[in-house]
């Protein structure tokens, strides 16, 4: 079965770095795209970022762009959120998620790892 | 950016009812419409997508319906683990993928 599983979270002060990563199983990981969304503490979704299967194309939020990267490793089968200049705002539990259709990036949610929390605080 | 507004905000019902949740898009999405429930200390889980299609293995109590701009999900009788949050989000003009703000549903 599909697991997804995040790692990187803690504390962080504004303006430093943080890099999440989601160790993917249980499907062929290089035939999928794939998303970041987060969720502020007691808020709702907010989608961050998407990497197509080949990881050729990436796209983000406006909140993010310019500070945030994501990339994929094929051979690790890992999924990564590069995130620099963090906010207070940024703070978060942030979800790896594996998109529903083969060989494409619909947009479609289909599989949620359990989440890493992000917290900006100084 | 499309924007998503889910009514009611909270909603309370008891077991064997009907649940009617809304969303409407500040545009047309088509039909690229998704559901997510989200229980208490866990990730979302996908229920609807591409407003009526069930994802593997949800129970068919749960059905969508709508287009445009009007989208409805429908729990046809509420069992009490139906307690949760419900988002709707939206793929119809992406990037970036929008979510409504949620539609607490209480099973009293």
């Amino acid at each position: 079965q599909v697991q997804l599983v995040e790692s990187g979270g803690g504390v962080v002060q504004p303006g430093r770095s943080l890099r999440l990563s989601c160790a993917a199983s249980g499907y062929s990981f290089s035939d999928y795209g794939m998303h970041w969304v987060r969720q502020a503490p007691g808020k709702g979704l907010e989608w961050v970022s998407v990497i197509s299967d080949g990881g050729r194309n990436r796209y983000y939020a406006d909140s993010v762009k310019g500070r945030f990267t994501i990339s994929r490793d094929t051979s690790e089968n890992t999924l990564s959120l590069q995130m620099n200049s963090l906010r207070v705002e940024d703070t978060a539990v942030y979800y790896c998620v594996k998109d529903y259709r083969v060989y494409s990036t619909s947009g479609i949610l289909e599989h949620w790892g359990q989440g890493t929390l992000v917290t900006v605080s100084s | 950016e499309i924007v998503l507004t889910q009514s009611p905000a909270t909603l309370t019902l008891s077991p064997g009812e009907r649940a009617t949740l809304s969303c409407r898009a500040s545009q047309s999405v088509t039909n690229y419409l998704a559901w997510y429930q989200q229980k208490p200390g866990q990730a979302p889980k996908l229920l609807i997508y591409d407003t009526f299609n069930r994802a593997t293995g949800i129970p068919a109590r749960f059905s969508g319906s709508g287009s445009g701009t009007d989208f409805t999900l429908i729990i046809s009788s509420l069992e009490p683990e139906d307690s949760a949050v419900y988002y709707c989000q939206q793929r119809g003009d992406w990037p970036p993928i929008t979510f409504g703000q949620g539609t607490r549903l209480e099973i009293k």
